[in-house]
């Protein structure tokens, strides 16, 4: 399996309930940063958790980190129809001593679809 | 706010020619990223660069070659457009110096290859 993986591949729910994503990744990380792509546009950033952190909250997005696992989810509550997109998490490989340029590691992402 | 735009959304081109996308960033950020996305494949690093005129190769570098003359540009070159090209092309920059920063998109180029 590739490093960042999103689970699950698509996700359909009713606006106002939660949507929650997960990820995976398999070696250790410096960060772990969540984007969304709404249809044919580029990436925007949402969150992004350091390694020594365990959650994170940005209005109606929490994430979190569980480095024992290597896994990290994102939950978005009260979702609405604007919400629909793919949101893909990236993991970020550098660590102390060391430089990845700022590298990411893209999973193959989860398409949300949030009905009205 | 950080921009960065790139030169086309769509772009359609022939077998065998020469194409350049170009990006362009207002932040004065060291790194600048090309990715391709493919479904099912999502994004694939292709060529990034920290410095101008550095540039390293990323997962998928074979066809494509790169150009960074100045900071805030960083240009994509398939030397001999193929179908197998067509993709989605997406640029991105960071800050080099702060690794607990995200990257930065453009809106994308949606390249056709006939």
């Amino acid at each position: 399996s590739q490093q960042g993986e999103e689970d699950p591949q698509a996700l359909s729910i009713q606006e106002g309930e939660n949507a929650t994503m997960n990820c995976s990744y398999k070696t250790s990380i410096n960060n772990l940063q969540w984007y969304r792509q709404n249809s044919g546009r580029g990436l925007v950033h949402l969150i992004l958790i350091r390694s020594n952190e365990r959650e994170k909250h940005s209005g109606r997005l929490r994430v979190t980190l569980d480095t024992s696992k290597k896994s990290s989810s994102l939950l978005i509550t009260a979702s609405r129809a604007a919400d629909t997109a793919s949101y893909f998490c990236a993991t970020d490989l550098s660590n102390a001593g060391g430089t990845s340029y700022g590298k990411l590691t893209f999973g193959q992402g989860t398409i949300l679809t949030v009905h009205p | 706010d950080v921009k960065v735009t790139q030169s086309s959304r769509y772009l359609v081109k022939r077998t065998g020619e020469k194409v350049f996308l170009e990006c362009v960033q207002d932040m004065d950020h060291e790194n600048m990223f090309w990715y391709r996305q493919d479904p099912g494949l999502g994004l694939r690093l292709i060529y990034f660069s920290y410095d101008v005129k550095m540039k390293e190769k990323g997962d998928i570098p074979e066809g494509y070659s790169v150009s960074r003359e100045k900071k805030e540009r960083f240009s994509l070159i398939l030397e001999s457009a193929s179908t197998n090209q067509t993709s989605m092309y997406l640029c991105a920059s960071s800050f080099l110096w702060d690794s607990n920063q995200p990257q930065h998109f453009g809106d994308g180029t949606r390249l056709s290859i006939l």
